[in-house]
């Protein structure tokens, strides 16, 4: 069964700093990987998704994320974040046969201080 | 168009009780997915509906059901609650006719157990 590990369950920041959150997932033949976003008391929006092609994927709002394979690794990226950033990042996984399944990580809450 | 939308927004229900929880979804998805999403355990998916056929569904016991109609809304029904059911619904929809399909989520339904 696929699982994703997410490595930090808090990173606080300052506004302009660059950021990583970690996301690991178990290997399988094909993956389809995603990044979703949830703000306070709000459902859950996608920033990014990984499904073929380039590795690297970016959203509108300045995050990246590349597709590593060997390392079965799915990291998110942003060279300088802003307080409205601060948010809970989830990320996610599933496979070609599991519409709808998505096993999401634990979540990593990140925090950007003034 | 209009989003994802799940009623109610807040629930409060005693031990032993059902509640029913409604999920509209965008207009045109035929894809309905549901999750739990808790402190502990995080998201956890439920069961997914597509054109009123259960496609999928997670490791929950059989309290937990669902249904979709053929206007593509979708309820979801625990019975005899228990404590341990305290947490947020949420509903997702998507076109669901391709893998990897981006799934739209609504602000959830927040249940509490007493």
């Amino acid at each position: 069964a696929q699982s994703v590990t997410q490595l930090d369950s808090q990173v606080p920041v300052f506004e302009e700093a660059p950021v990583e959150l970690r996301c690991n997932y178990s290997s399988s033949v094909s993956v389809y990987l995603f990044w979703y976003v949830q703000y306070p008391n709000q459902g859950l929006q996608l920033l990014l998704k990984y499904l073929s092609g380039s590795t690297l994927v970016e959203s509108i709002n300045g995050f990246e994320a590349e597709f590593n394979k060997s390392q079965t690794s799915f990291h998110l990226r942003k060279p300088s974040v802003h307080i409205s950033d601060t948010a809970e990042y989830f990320c996610a996984v599933t496979d070609g046969g599991s519409q709808g399944n998505l096993i999401f990580g634990k979540g990593t809450k990140l925090s950007v201080k003034p | 168009k209009a989003g994802v939308t799940q009623t109610p927004r807040y629930l409060i229900k005693t031990r032993g009780q059902q509640v029913t929880l409604s999920c509209s979804p965008i207009s045109g998805h035929r894809s309905v997915s549901w999750y739990q999403q808790t402190p502990g355990q995080g998201l956890q998916f439920l069961f997914e509906y597509f054109s009123e056929t259960q496609r999928n569904k997670g490791n929950f016991p059989g309290r937990f059901s669902g249904r979709q109609f053929s206007n593509s809304r979708s309820e979801m029904n625990v019975s005899t609650l228990e404590l341990g059911d305290s947490a947020l619904y949420l509903c997702a929809s998507s076109l669901g006719a391709t893998d990897g399909a981006t799934l739209h989520f609504g602000n959830g339904t927040r249940l509490t157990v007493t």
